[in-house]
């Protein structure tokens, strides 16, 4: 069975620090993986990974994935406020399969 | 406005009763996806619909049913609801039935309260 499992299921930091969140799974016939930040309301979408070790980047966060292992990271550098979260990794299957998702909370 | 449009937004509701979520996807998308989020449980997939026809069934129970409409808008109908129904709802629609890349996109979910 198709399977997404994140850790750590929450995070508190300060402003400023730096975070990884993990997301293993398991799948067959693989084709991607993908991110999303769910704030109050919709996900929305970050990264979609393919390849193995080809990191991905947007300002201050990145991703990226290691097939061989099942498993990818996403790191935020210089976390602010405006990070705090949940992020969700997710394996397209026709539908989405969710992991449970890290909360993410950055104080001042 | 991420151009998938849920209705309403908010739903409070006596426990027995059925209630009927909208969604209308993105202008071009053929898809749409229901999702139910609780708060111990991640997104849970419950059904798919693709161009008027369902597609795809997750973990959708008995008590809840949906369609899609010649105007490809779907409707999430819920009934005989009990407390643990209690949950977010969220529709999504692609362009195809799968595309596997990021080609999904979210409303912002109809969150029901089962009293």
């Amino acid at each position: 069975e198709d399977k997404v499992v994140q850790s750590p299921l929450s995070l508190v930091v300060h402003e400023g620090d730096t975070v990884t969140l993990n997301c293993s799974y398991e799948v067959t016939n693989f084709r991607s993986l993908l991110w999303y930040k769910q704030e109050k309301k919709a996900p929305t979408f970050l990264f979609m990974l393919t390849s193995s070790g080809i990191e991905k980047k947007s300002g201050r966060l990145s991703s990226i994935l290691d097939k061989k292992e099942l498993f990818s990271i996403l790191n935020i550098t210089a976390t602010q406020t405006g990070d705090s979260a949940v992020y969700l990794c997710v394996l397209p299957r026709g539908n989405l399969i969710f992991g449970k998702g890290t909360k993410l909370s950055v104080k001042p | 406005d991420s151009g998938v449009t849920q209705t309403p937004k908010h739903l409070i509701t006596a426990t027995g009763q059925r209630v009927t979520l909208r969604c209308s996807p993105r202008s071009g998308d053929l898809s749409v996806y229901w999702y139910q989020q609780s708060l111990d449980q991640g997104l849970q997939f419950l059904i798919q619909y693709y161009n008027g026809e369902e597609r795809a069934k997750g973990n959708i129970l008995e008590r809840f049913s949906a369609q899609q409409f010649p105007d490809l808008h779907s409707e999430l109908n819920l009934s005989s609801l009990e407390l643990g129904d209690s949950a977010l709802y969220f529709c999504a629609s692609s362009v195809a039935t799968g595309t596997g890349d990021y080609g999904y996109t979210f409303g912002s979910g109809t969150r029901l309260t089962v009293v």
